[in-house]
C-alpha cells in the first residue's frame, strides 16, 4: 500500500544552520507530494508541494523535490530561524478510488536554538 | 476569507459517553475530509466526502465511529461509547476538488480527552 517514511526527530539546530528532514515514499502511480507544518498552538498548514516528478516545490526558503527514481521528497532550508520552530509533516496524495485522502509520515519535530 | 472552522476547540468525556464533533468547511470546497491525530504519531485519515457521492469510510478504525455530511456543506463525526484509545485531536480539511493536485485546508482541530 501507499505509505510515507520520513526521519524521525526530534531535530535540534542552531539558528542559520542548514536543515535536511529526509522523506520517502510507496506509491503505485504518480502521488502529488506535499510537505504541511503545524506551527505551535497552531493547525496544520501547507509549506509547500510538487505534483509530478522533478518539479521543485519551495515556499519561506525551504524547498523540496519530487524524485521518482529515489522516491523521496526531502525537505531543505539552508538557514533556518528560530521562528521555523515546529513539526513538519510530509504527506502524499492520489487521485481516484479510495485513496483521495493525504497518506502522511510520523512528523518530524524541530527546534532551533538562537 | 473564513478557513475551515471545527467545534468544540476541546472536549473532555467520560469512558462509555458519546461525542460529537463538527466541522464547517471553506465555502464552495466540495471534499471534505476527517483525520486523527494521536499523540505522538502522524495523522490518520478516517473518512472523506465529496459532494453527493457516497462516502468513503475505509479509515474508521471501529463501528463506534460514524461521519454525516449534508450536501457540501457542515460535517459532524460522532463517536459512541467513547474509549480512552480514542483520545486524540480530530483534524478536519476541505479542497475545491478531490484531485491529486488539490490542497487541503485543515481546521485547528478537536482536542479530545476521553477519561
Amino acid at each position: 500500500g501507499n505509505s510515507v517514511t520520513q526521519m524521525e526527530g526530534p531535530v535540534t539546530l542552531s539558528e542559520e544552520a542548514f536543515l535536511t528532514i529526509n522523506c520517502t515514499y510507496t506509491a503505485t502511480g504518480y502521488p502529488s507530494l506535499f510537505w504541511y507544518v503545524q506551527y505551535p498552538g497552531e493547525g496544520l498548514q501547507l509549506l509547500l508541494k510538487a505534483t509530478k516528478a522533478d518539479d521543485k516545490g519551495s515556499n519561506k526558503g525551504f524547498e523540496a523535490t519530487y524524485r521518482k527514481e529515489t522516491t523521496s521528497f526531502h525537505l531543505e532550508k539552508g538557514s533556518v530561524q528560530v521562528s521555523d520552530s515546529a513539526v513538519y509533516f510530509c504527506a502524499l496524495k492520489h487521485y481516484g478510488g479510495s485513496q483521495g485522502n493525504l497518506i502522511f509520515g510520523k512528523g518530524t519535530k524541530l527546534s532551533v536554538k538562537p | 476569507g473564513a478557513g475551515v472552522s471545527q467545534s468544540p476547540s476541546n472536549k473532555v468525556t467520560e469512558k462509555g459517553k458519546d461525542v460529537e464533533l463538527r466541522c464547517d468547511p471553506i465555502s464552495g470546497h466540495t471534499a471534505l475530509y476527517w483525520y486523527r491525530q494521536r499523540l505522538g504519531q502522524g495523522l490518520e485519515f478516517l473518512i472523506y466526502f465529496q459532494g453527493n457521492s457516497a462516502p468513503d469510510k475505509s479509515g474508521l478504525p471501529s463501528d463506534r465511529f460514524s461521519a454525516e455530511r449534508t450536501g457540501e456543506s457542515v460535517s459532524t463525526l460522532t463517536i459512541q461509547r467513547t474509549q480512552q484509545e480514542d483520545s486524540a485531536v480530530y483534524l478536519c480539511a476541505s479542497s475545491p476538488f478531490r484531485q491529486a493536485q488539490e490542497t487541503q485546508y485543515f481546521g485547528p482541530g478537536t482536542r479530545l480527552l476521553v477519561l
